[in-house]
């Protein structure tokens, strides 16, 4: 199965802050997502990014959020004035193969805001 | 957006029992997967199976697309298999994946 790499893999923040988190595929997908997991809760959907643009996102992914794909192969989310309810586990998704293998998953980012 | 609902939400289990986990779902979909969360917090994907049976290794999962739910069967459960198990459907009308709450499994020696 494909791998997707994320970037850090734990990061600690002040709040105010401002975080990007990091991810590349394996391939040069146009189909990107965002998941935000909160400790103990289930996975949330944030954004979906198609093809440079966003093509969906979720109530939470309010002004204090973006995405972007800076050099066509890294994307990015950049969370701004970090709150301590943004600690969570954030994780990137590309539809690699869905005839095989559905979404894959990258290992996560988990953010700490202190 | 569609209603994804897991049980048990816990589940205890003594090495080497067998267990079945349970997925249902409130619309079609296109797409269903089953995950493990590790301890290290990762997603790993265990199947992708949006109808039909399939096995891999002590693992195996059925999804009855028409009846809508999915089923995960763990069998002779080991420690490492201990962690959240997450069941994420995509519907048909829509582009992404909706998770359920997981299930907490806990293996013990």
């Amino acid at each position: 199965e494909p791998e997707v790499t994320q970037t850090p893999s734990h990061q600690v923040t002040q709040m105010g802050q401002e975080v990007i988190l990091r991810c590349v595929p394996i391939s040069n997908h146009l189909y990107f997502y965002w998941y935000r997991q909160i400790l103990g809760q289930k996975v949330e959907f944030l954004v979906s990014f198609y093809n440079n643009e966003i093509s969906e996102k979720s109530e939470i992914f309010d002004d204090q959020f973006s995405v972007e794909r800076p050099d066509g192969s890294n994307f990015t989310l950049k969370i701004r004035s970090t709150k301590l309810e943004d600690s969570a586990m954030y994780f990137c998704a590309t539809p690699q193969d869905l005839a095989s293998y559905g979404y894959t998953f990258g290992s996560g980012t988990r953010l700490t805001v202190v | 957006g569609i209603q994804v609902e897991q049980s048990p939400p816990d589940l205890i289990l003594q090495e080497g029992a067998n267990s079945t986990l349970r997925c249902n779902f409130s619309d079609s979909v296109n797409n269903l997967q089953w995950f493990h969360q590790n301890p290290w917090g990762q997603l790993i994907n265990l199947f992708y199976i949006p109808s039909g049976t399939k096995q891999n290794g002590r693992l195996s999962a059925t999804t009855v697309a028409t009846e809508r739910y999915s089923l995960l069967y763990i069998s002779s459960s080991q420690t490492t298999d201990s962690g959240v198990y997450f069941c994420a459907v995509e519907s048909t009308n829509d582009y992404k994946l909706s998770f359920g709450a997981g299930t907490t499994v806990t293996v013990r020696a």
